[in-house]
């Protein structure tokens, strides 16, 4: 069946360092692909997204390009701010009827 | 635009009890979901409507749970009778229209089951 597999947390960096998030998914067919971020006390916010392959999605200074020759959705951001610690999730639709979450990579960023 | 309402944000109960949560979505979108998140864990799927109708409510424990979406608006999710293993973030989430369009949460509600 599809999953959505992604690195465990947490990941702790210091401000302006570079961030790699991995993601990958098993699918059947061509799911979009998304990252959704939870700040503390927050809900789930969609951060970026792709819907074919080779697609970037970018956002807020974060990116992530579509790979279907290794299946993969990884996030990255040049130089993270402390702001940006968070939890953040990989996803994946199932063509369009459901979405599957990978567990989530909580962010540490210090000043 | 108003965002995704939910209520309560936090329940306490004791195994055995019953409880419901409200659910009212983004004005104008089709799609509604409710998650269960387990700490440490992310979201999973309970049951997705579209407008009124059930679209796929295939992990929903329907010895316990029960979810309606009356009139294609506003949704309930109730659990009769709960479980310890129930504690949980309940989220509710609307989009347009599918799952590949995005998704809008709720703030969820927190389940402790005593």
């Amino acid at each position: 069946g599809n999953s959505v597999t992604q690195m465990e947390g947490p990941v702790t960096l210091s401000e302006e360092a570079f961030l790699t998030i991995n993601c990958t998914y098993t699918a059947t067919g061509y799911p979009s692909l998304f990252w959704y971020v939870q700040y503390p006390g927050e809900g789930l916010q969609l951060l970026l997204k792709a819907t074919k392959a080779d697609d970037k999605g970018s956002n807020k200074g974060f990116e992530a390009t579509y790979r279907k020759e290794t299946t993969s959705f990884h996030l990255e951001k040049g130089s993270v701010q402390v702001s940006d610690s968070a939890v953040y999730f990989c996803a994946s639709d199932t063509g369009g009827f459901k979405t599957i979450f990978g567990a989530g990579t909580r962010l540490f960023v210090k000043a | 635009e108003a965002g995704v309402a939910q209520s309560p944000r936090y329940k306490i109960i004791e195994k055995r009890q019953s409880v419901a949560f409200w659910c009212n979505p983004i004005s104008g979108h089709a799609t509604l979901y409710w998650y269960q998140q387990i700490l440490g864990q992310g979201p999973k799927l309970l049951i997705q409507f579209q407008n009124n109708g059930v679209v796929d409510d295939s992990q929903l424990p329907k010895d316990r749970f029960s979810a309606e979406r009356l009139k294609g608006v506003d949704s309930t999710l109730k659990i009769q009778p709960a479980k310890l293993e129930d504690s949980a973030v309940y989220l509710c989430a609307s989009s347009l229209e599918s799952a590949s369009y995005e998704q809008y949460f709720g703030p969820g509600t927190r389940l402790t089951v005593t």
